[in-house]
């Protein structure tokens, strides 16, 4: 299976919005609402920042949000802060039980 | 909260066999966790190895790994291994160990630091 598709780079400047697709496939995204985003500073380890399309575990700032049509899932940072500068990675849970990720998105904050 | 932390990377021959183990901590419940495998190859994406239930009875992984790499774990001694045998040059990343107790196969909420394993001769 092919990795989800992400764009390689995104930016916006502090207070702006920044949305972050995630394309996949009728086998994946299409056909489960299990979508996670993981934030990855670096030389850090991923930390979950959404799950299941659009849940925040708890800590997670409500400035991050999710959504999902057909098989496209997005990512939303709303009130940009020079925090939030990291990459991040769309995953999916599959018709066959396994779990797929995106290539990743390098977010710059301006 | 689910403490983890991995260990046994380091320069395998291509071909060769190595084993990375996930001691976790924090938590009296391990057993309660499904737990996974991710792996990144140097400076790139995460890529998923593979998946195993609380006790064991399931396991899946990725296509990439199948038939090479193993899952296990050992609840009574809060451990989870990835046995890597007949390894390849494109096997070389940091492995990450990652765990939920949701019940769900698709969410990571606990990571481990990683351990980096290099595959050269």
């Amino acid at each position: 299976q092919s990795a989800l598709t992400q764009p390689p780079s995104v930016s916006g400047s502090p207070g702006q919005s920044v949305t972050i697709s995630c394309t996949g496939t009728s086998s994946d995204i299409g056909f489960y609402n299990r979508v996670s985003w993981y934030q990855q500073a670096p030389g850090t380890a991923p930390k979950l920042m959404i799950y299941e399309v659009n849940y925040r575990p708890s800590g997670v700032p409500d400035r991050f949000s999710g959504s999902k049509s057909g098989n496209t899932a997005s990512l939303t940072i709303s009130g940009l802060q020079a925090e939030d500068e990291a990459h991040y990675y769309c995953s999916s849970y599959t018709r066959f039980s396994t779990v797929l990720f995106g290539g990743g998105t390098k977010l710059t904050v301006l | 909260q689910l403490q983890l932390v991995e260990s046994g990377g380091g320069v395998v021959l291509p071909g060769r066999s190595l084993r990375v183990s996930c001691a976790a901590s924090g938590s009296t419940f391990f057993s309660s966790y499904i737990m996974h495998w991710v792996r990144q190859a140097p400076g790139k994406g995460l890529e998923w190895v593979a998946v195993m239930s609380y006790d064991g009875s399931n396991t899946f992984y990725a296509d990439s790994v199948k038939g090479r790499f193993t899952i296990s774990r050992d609840n009574s001694q809060n451990t989870l291994y990835l046995q890597m045998n007949n390894v390849r040059p494109e096997d070389t990343a940091v492995y990450y160990c990652a765990g939920d107790a949701s019940g769900n196969y698709y969410r990571l909420a606990y990571w481990g630091q990683g351990t980096l394993v290099t595959v050269s001769s």
